[in-house]
């Protein structure tokens, strides 16, 4: 059964920390896997795009590793904001480029000022 | 980055009634649509696979009856559930990968549904 998992659940840090997110996934066969950030009550903002080749992304302040072989990814977050408040979410894509998003249930960060 | 559009954002219904949620591609075009359900608290979950000019293909546990799926177009696909109850009350939210290889997936804003 393809499985993705979040730890930790929730994280609280104070500004200006660096972080890091983590996401396994049981499957190894992957096509992608993608970062997403979720608003309360809002919908999801695609953060990172990481194809089963590549071994990291990085867009700002933000940085994923993939390890495939291991069955997981980090999502590095730079010198936290309050604005980084969020749940973030780990989807893995099998099946090819048409396929369905795998979701782990995601990991709640406060930021706080 | 593409856009996809979910309208509406919110609905109330009474028991009994059925609720239509459209999921719109605005600059490019969508053979496929995903559509899932996300409880407090927990993760998206697939429902259905839309795809357009065909049935939709359903996960196991989702009733095709009640969460009627219709893809009519390359950019609009819609969710209708039908004889709502309390249960159905959640979050709603669809999806759309590009038709190229990387394949990035962009999710509409997602629909609250209350189902009183």
């Amino acid at each position: 059964k393809q499985e993705v998992t979040q730890i930790p659940a929730a994280l609280s840090v104070p500004e200006g920390e660096n972080l890091v997110l983590n996401c396994s996934f049981t499957d190894s066969a992957i096509y992608n896997l993608q970062w997403f950030r979720q608003d309360p009550g809002k919908g999801l903002t695609s953060l990172l795009l990481i194809q089963s080749s590549q071994r990291e992304q990085t867009s700002g302040r933000l940085n994923a590793s993939l390890d495939k072989s291991s069955g997981r990814s980090t999502l590095y977050i730079a010198a936290s904001q309050p604005g980084d408040s969020a749940t973030y979410l780990c989807a893995v894509r099998y099946g090819g480029s048409q396929g369905n998003l795998i979701f782990g249930k995601g990991t709640k960060l406060s930021v706080k000022p | 980055g593409a856009v996809v559009s979910q309208h509406p954002s919110w609905v109330i219904c009474k028991s009994g009634t059925s609720v239509k949620i459209e999921c719109r591609s605005l600059d490019f075009q969508a053979t496929t649509m995903f559509w899932y359900r996300q409880f407090p608290k927990q993760s998206l979950m697939l429902m259905a696979t839309s795809n357009e000019g065909s049935k939709a293909t359903y996960e196991q546990g989702v009733e095709k009856d009640k969460f009627l799926i219709n893809h009519a177009s390359l950019t609009l696909s819609t969710l209708t559930v039908t004889s709502a109850h309390p249960e159905d009350s959640s979050f709603y939210i669809c999806s759309a990968p590009l038709r190229r290889e990387n394949t990035e997936a962009f999710f509409g804003q997602g629909t609250r549904l209350t189902v009183v």
